[in-house]
């Protein structure tokens, strides 16, 4: 069965480091997302992007964040310079549409649990 | 702001019992929903969803029931067996083409 795959699933990383979470996204899906779960929350969205740019953001998502689509299959989530707060389970999605339409639902990755030390 | 939340934070049954797991919204918007199943270090999973046209949606030993009146949501396990042990969380894509908001979660325990 097609799934999501995230790369590593574990990084620690320093305070002020940069770090780029990696993403595989089911290869006919079309829509991706990036999502984090802070220990014992609740999960939150974090962008969407389409057709080579992001459709939507959320307030969490500031300059300090970007992502990419480098090829025709990985998706990519960078944080620039890292803070402890930053610390949570990055949880790449995807999905053949986008709401509205017909195959809306996303499918999660295992995720990436990013430790910032 | 406009929010998706969980009455209850924990579930305990026993196994072979149905399970209800509830869910609020307040976002009048709101138009499409899904329910998600977490189990310990893994991604949500997607277990059905349900789009404000209909109150009810059936899947295998799962129910989704709507009540757009009150903004509220339900999950229903039938014969809930210890594999269903898992945080379940209601999302709601609202207004958004794009995003889920997600709930804060239920844990569902299933006792032998």
């Amino acid at each position: 069965e097609p799934e999501v795959t995230q790369t590593p699933s574990h990084q620690v990383t320093q305070m002020g480091q940069e770090v780029i979470l990696r993403c595989v996204p089911i290869s006919n899906h079309l829509y991706f997302y990036w999502y984090r779960q802070i220990l014992g929350q609740k999960v939150e969205f974090l962008v969407s992007f389409y057709n080579n740019e992001i459709s939507e953001k959320s307030e969490i998502f500031d300059d300090q964040f970007s992502v990419e689509r480098p090829d025709g299959s990985n998706f990519t989530l960078k944080i620039r310079s890292t803070k402890l707060e930053d610390s949570a389970m990055y949880f790449c999605a995807s999905s053949v549409n986008p709401r509205g339409m017909e195959n809306t639902e996303a499918f999660f990755g295992q995720g990436t649990r990013l430790t910032v030390v | 702001g406009e929010s998706v939340g969980l009455h209850l934070p924990t579930l305990s049954v026993q196994e072979g019992d149905n399970s209800i797991i509830n869910c609020a919204y307040s976002n009048s918007a709101s138009d499409y929903f899904i329910w998600y199943k977490q189990e310990s270090g893994k991604g949500p999973q997607f277990i059905i969803d349900i789009r404000s046209n209909m109150d009810k949606r059936q899947g295998q030993r799962v129910t989704v029931l709507l009540n757009k009146t009150v903004k509220h949501l339900s999950l229903q396990i039938a014969a809930t067996q210890p594999g269903d042990s898992a945080v379940y969380f209601c999302a709601e894509s609202g207004g958004s083409n794009y995003k889920l908001t997600f709930g804060k979660g239920t844990l569902l325990t299933v006792n032998p």
